[in-house]
């Protein structure tokens, strides 16, 4: 298995502009998470599923930012309108919905917002 | 309020050296404790999972311990190499799928 797929691996734009992560997590896996990585806060839940279904979704900054999950091998993030405020890496992660099981994270997104 | 506390927040170790790295947390109810290792411009990857029976687990040159008395657990690493440097983060599953993450501690092995 490849591991989780993220894409871009880097993504530049303006603020204003509309931002879309993608993520392929590893397959059979039936939860997935959306990960915020920064120097100030280090890594911070913005939102999981579990079989495709949005569980939790508390950490989401703000309306700006929304999660799809359309199918058991794909999600996005997207953020509209982007922010300076917004720069950071974002991780992708997927893991079996058992307490305590260990996420498996993708190579992350470094989002920086001009 | 749940937390975890790592110290230091960073540490530099010749080549060949131990050094412990520590992991303090609040947490309830406490379920597992994990530790992850993420090299630079990667996701974090999982070491090791101490549950709450268990005092010491080894990986290799790693070796975690967990007092649940005084909710501490330190990563033990011997003879650290080069491939070493990586930030290690503490991450304390508090029942569910609700975890609760350390800020990590940034180690850098030099030569």
């Amino acid at each position: 298995d490849a591991g989780v797929i993220q894409s871009p691996r880097h993504e530049v734009t303006e603020m204003g502009q509309e931002v879309t992560l993608r993520c392929k997590p590893i397959s059979g896996h039936n939860s997935l998470f959306w990960y915020r990585q920064t120097m100030m806060r280090g890594l911070e839940l913005l939102i999981y599923f579990n079989n495709n279904v949005p569980i939790d979704d508390s950490g989401m900054p703000e309306d700006r930012f929304s999660a799809k999950m359309p199918n058991a091998s794909f999600s996005t993030l997207k953020i509209q309108p982007s922010e300076p405020r917004d720069s950071a890496v974002y991780f992708c992660a997927s893991s079996f919905l058992r307490p305590g099981e260990k996420l498996f994270f993708g190579s992350g997104t470094q989002l920086s917002v001009l | 309020k749940n937390q975890v506390e790592q110290s230091p927040q960073s540490l530099i170790i010749l080549e060949g050296k131990n050094c412990t790295l520590q992991c303090n947390y609040t947490v309830s109810p406490f379920s597992n404790l994990r530790w992850y290792k993420q090299d630079t411009g990667r996701g974090p990857v999982s070491l090791t999972i101490m549950t709450f029976s268990e005092n010491t687990k080894s990986n290799g040159r790693y070796t975690a311990t967990l007092d649940a008395d005084t909710k501490q657990s330190s990563l033990h690493i011997t003879a650290s190499q080069l491939s070493d440097s990586a930030s290690y983060i503490c991450v304390v599953s508090a029942g569910g799928n609700k975890l609760v993450f350390g800020a990590g501690t940034i180690l850098r092995v030099k030569s």
